[in-house]
């Protein structure tokens, strides 16, 4: 079955410090993979996403993420931190054939301890 | 309108009682979405719309939630006899011809009581 998996529920960094959410996902062809953030009271909003090509993707906001088919992981990275950050981040797996027909995963909630 | 637009931002209802919640997307998307998501978990995809017509609603839960989008652009989620279950924020999202990502609203907080 295709699926999304956030192993860490709830992270705190420090400001400044750097950040790896983690996201395994099973899908048994090539996914749209992609992370969102949700703020309070906020829609979500696309940090980035990967279809094909290059491993390591750019974002907004200083993320980005590397896919790593082996692993079949998209870890979302960002080196430092700022306490705008604060959210929660979800990892979805679209289909290729419905790229708007998401899995999500359960989210990471993240802290920025000042 | 610049974004997608969700009303209303939230609803409180008692149990047994239906409820319209409504969508309005970026003007001249074509596709929308409607998403699902409960206290402490990820969004689930409800249904989703090309044009007028319902191309999958496979995530719809039972046969009290309806959803219909008749001239191709606002959409209206319906639920009949709510339950405590419900109680979820209703989330809408549009995607232009073309594009792969989704555009999302700010939701629709449902309570049921």
């Amino acid at each position: 079955a295709q699926s999304v998996t956030q192993p860490d529920i709830h992270i705190t960094v420090s400001e400044g410090a750097s950040l790896e959410l983690r996201c395994n996902y099973s899908y048994g062809a090539t996914p749209y993979l992609f992370w969102y953030v949700q703020s309070p009271g906020q829609g979500l909003q696309l940090l980035l996403k990967y279809f094909s090509g290059d491993t390591l993707v750019q974002g907004i906001k200083g993320f980005e993420a590397e896919f790593k088919r082996s692993q079949s992981s998209f870890n979302l990275r960002k080196p430092s931190v700022h306490w705008s950050d604060a959210a929660e981040y979800f990892c979805a797996v679209g289909a290729t054939s419905n790229t708007g027909k998401l899995i999500f995963g359960q989210g990471t909630t993240l802290q920025v301890k000042p | 309108g610049a974004g997608v637009s969700q009303t209303p931002s939230n609803k409180v209802t008692e149990k047994g009682k239906y409820v319209e919640l409504r969508c309005d997307p970026i003007s001249g998307h074509t596709a929308l979405y409607w998403y699902r998501q409960s206290l402490g978990q990820g969004p689930e995809f409800l249904i989703y719309f090309q044009g007028t017509g319902a191309a999958d609603d496979s995530g719809l839960p039972n046969d009290r939630f309806f959803a219909v989008r008749p001239e191709g652009s606002v959409s209206t989620l319906k639920i009949q006899r709510t339950e405590r279950g419900d109680s979820a924020v209703y989330l809408c999202a549009s995607r232009g011809s073309g594009a792969n990502v989704l555009t999302f609203g700010a939701g629709s907080r449902l309570t049921v009581l």
